[in-house]
């Protein structure tokens, strides 16, 4: 069973607006990472969160994490037509290097 | 910034054929991780090697295997190829030590078909 599970599957929005996705995994982690994904393309890594950290900030981006609730979200500020693809979380168990990835969330941003 | 290469990009085989992948991880990178993606899921860890030794191991079929070399980049075999490894295949790389500090890094990837 995967690790994570991403919600929601699909999002599209207008351009300018925000978009916020999360992932919720099952086990303990060590960090969680969330990885852009154009279609059929390559997993770009957006930002990494610390199980010991809450929110981190980068850019338009802003990840939070709550490991009480085993969840994190990626929220997107100002979208841009160019920020659709698919985005996975993706954690690794603790003891482990691997990572487990969500099932993804594609975004399409519309002009 | 050199980034992770993968080679072939992309790849047609038949069935029962073989295949080889190859990943350059980042240059001092010292530990490469091998991921497949079928059609429209989520990439599945398949096997990782740290300093040349295999370091972890995931849902690898026994006709797959893989190693790390002296110069840190890692071959991928496929063999006995059948059509249910048609899929992306991803390679990344990640300081020892740091894949959890530092994140795991991508290459772009190879799109293997078998037909």
């Amino acid at each position: 069973s995967q690790q994570g599970e991403e919600d929601p599957q699909a999002l599209s929005i207008q351009e300018g607006e925000n978009a916020t996705m999360n992932c919720s995994y099952k086990t303990s982690i060590n960090n969680l990472q969330w990885y852009r994904q154009n279609s059929g393309r390559g997993l770009v890594h957006l930002i990494l969160i610390r199980s010991n950290e809450r929110e981190k900030h980068s850019g338009r981006l802003r990840v939070t994490l709550d490991t009480s609730k085993k969840s994190s979200s990626l929220l997107i500020t100002a979208s841009r037509a160019a920020d659709t693809a698919s985005y996975f979380c993706a954690t690794d168990e603790s003891g482990s290097e691997k990572l487990v990835f969500g099932k993804g969330t594609k975004l399409t941003v519309n002009p | 910034a050199a980034g992770v290469i993968q080679s072939p990009r992309h790849l047609i085989k038949e069935k029962r054929e073989t295949a080889t992948l190859k990943c350059y991880p980042i240059p001092r990178h010292d530990t490469v991780y091998w991921y497949q993606q079928g059609p429209g899921q989520d990439p599945q860890f398949l096997i990782s090697f740290y300093e040349k030794m295999q370091s972890d191991k995931g849902s690898i079929p026994d006709r797959f295997s893989a190693q790390q070399f002296s110069d840190y980049h890692s071959e991928l075999n496929m063999s006995s190829l059948e059509l249910g490894d048609s899929a992306l295949y991803f390679c990344a790389s990640s300081s020892a030590g740091t894949s959890g500090a530092k994140g795991q890094f991508f290459g772009p990837g190879t799109r293997l078909t078998v037909l």
